[in-house]
């Protein structure tokens, strides 16, 4: 069965550096993977996608991301972060019938 | 179009109480999913539905918790009778026929609490 593990409960960066959310995946084939961030008292809000093709796929606010099969990674990256940005990021795979199986999601706090 | 529409955005009952939540999804969804979300147990998927027809509903904690769509407009999430345990952020999210495998567009959520 798929699933995702996202290692890290809670990161704290200091604005203007580099942040990188680490998720690992289990999946049997090509996966289907997902990026999505949550503001406080929001909905999810999808931030990147990776179905085939390059590896390091772009979304929006900045973000991106790298596909790394042989380690089963979808590591999610931001070279200068925003004090925006803080807010809990869930690492997603697709599953049978449109499922999505989330990761326990990363809270990020952006110190000024 | 105006994205997957819920309502309430807020809802305040008391324990024994019937409570139902809505969900309005995006015009030409083919998948609907309900979950809920809390801080003990994250995001958990409760009921999903292809084309209006229930798939999966092993995720719905127990007989009190239902699930219905009678048109593809419209689906209802309804706890009867609700407990303070209930209380929590439900979301409803779609994906789109014809769109990217498995994305999904959620709602705004519903926050739940039962006193």
């Amino acid at each position: 069965a798929q699933s995702v593990t996202q290692p890290d409960i809670h990161i704290t960066v200091s604005e203007g550096a580099s942040l990188e959310l680490r998720c690992n995946y289990s999946y049997g084939a090509t996966p289907y993977l997902f990026w999505y961030v949550q503001s406080p008292g929001q909905g999810l809000q999808l931030l990147l996608k990776y179905f085939s093709g390059d590896t390091l796929v772009q979304g929006i606010k900045g973000f991106e991301a790298e596909f790394k099969r042989s380690q089963s990674s979808f590591n999610l990256r931001k070279p200068s972060v925003h004090w925006s940005d803080a807010a809990e990021y869930f690492c997603a795979v697709g599953a049978l019938g449109n499922k999505l199986v989330f990761g326990a999601g990363t809270i990020l706090r952006v110190k000024s | 179009d105006a994205g997957v529409i819920q309502s309430p955005r807020h809802e305040v009952t008391e324990m024994g109480q019937e409570v139902t939540l809505r969900c309005k999804p995006i015009s030409g969804h083919n998948s609907l999913f309900w979950y809920r979300q809390t801080m003990m147990r994250g995001l958990e998927l409760l009921i999903y539905f292809n084309n209006n027809v229930p798939i999966d509903d092993s995720g719905m904690p127990e007989d009190r918790f239902s699930a219905k769509m009678p048109n593809a407009s419209f689906s209802t999430l309804k706890i009867q009778p609700s407990e303070p345990r209930d209380s929590a952020v439900y979301f409803c999210a779609n994906t789109l026929a014809g769109g990217d495998y498995n994305e999904q567009f959620f709602g705004p959520g519903t926050r739940l609490t039962v006193l």
